[in-house]
């Protein structure tokens, strides 16, 4: 299996862009989640899927940021606009089954760079 | 204030040397998970724990999971040069569903 596939893996853009990234998860895996890493405040959920229904978004930062899953292979965050303070790494991983044991693989992750 | 606070923040070794990293909270947890994160890449699981006092080894890592399940360390023996990475604790509570809270990691060189 190739893994959780994100893209781009690399993302430059001026502030007041939309800016979308991309997630494949891996086939079979019912969970789906995003997450945003910086150096200041480390790995942070801001919102995962269960079978493409989205089920906590509390840690979606504000109205700029959107995400939408619309089949179980393909989901995507949207930042419009985009602003400096969102730089950082996106990654997107994925699970098979319940429960907060069950192992997260990651993708290698989106590192967006606001100027 | 981070709920989890991981120690050393950073750590430089040299090939060989024996360490030590903690995870630490004032909060119970149901489980608690730690993971290893290479530059470039996404965090990869090392392993669960889930019952108070449990260890767990994988080769040279040794896991410990408190007696409260308050804290965990990990133990690496004869560190290589292929263990540099970050090291993230992640934990969950059995009635949050599947959000976990990461720490902010220990950062690890082992120099040849």
């Amino acid at each position: 299996d190739a893994g959780v596939i994100q893209s781009p893996r690399h993302e430059v853009t001026e502030m007041g862009q939309e800016v979308t990234l991309r997630c494949k998860p891996i086939s079979g895996h019912n969970s789906l989640f995003w997450y945003r890493q910086t150096m200041m405040r480390g790995l942070e959920l801001l919102i995962y899927f269960n079978n493409n229904v989205p089920i906590d978004d509390s840690g979606m930062p504000e109205d700029r940021f959107s995400a939408k899953m619309p089949n179980a292979s393909f989901s995507t965050l949207k930042i419009q606009p985009s602003e400096p303070r969102d730089s950082a790494v996106y990654f997107c991983a994925s699970s098979r089954g319940q429960g907060s044991n069950t192992e997260a693989f990651f993708g290698q992750g989106t590192r967006l760079t606001v100027v | 204030t981070q709920l989890l606070e991981q120690s050393p923040q950073f750590l430089s070794i040299q090939e060989g040397e024996n360490l030590t990293v903690y995870c630490n909270s004032s909060s119970v947890f149901s489980s608690l998970q730690w993971y290893r994160q290479e530059p470039g890449e996404g965090p990869v699981l090392l392993v669960t724990v889930v019952t108070g006092g449990e260890v767990k080894k994988l080769k040279r890592l040794t896991f410990q999971f408190g007696d409260a399940r308050k804290d965990s360390s990990l133990h690496i023996t004869a560190a290589q040069p292929g263990d540099t990475g970050l090291y993230l604790c992640a934990v969950s509570n059995a009635g949050n569903n599947r959000k976990l809270i990461w720490g902010l990691g220990t950062s690890l060189a082992v120099n040849p």
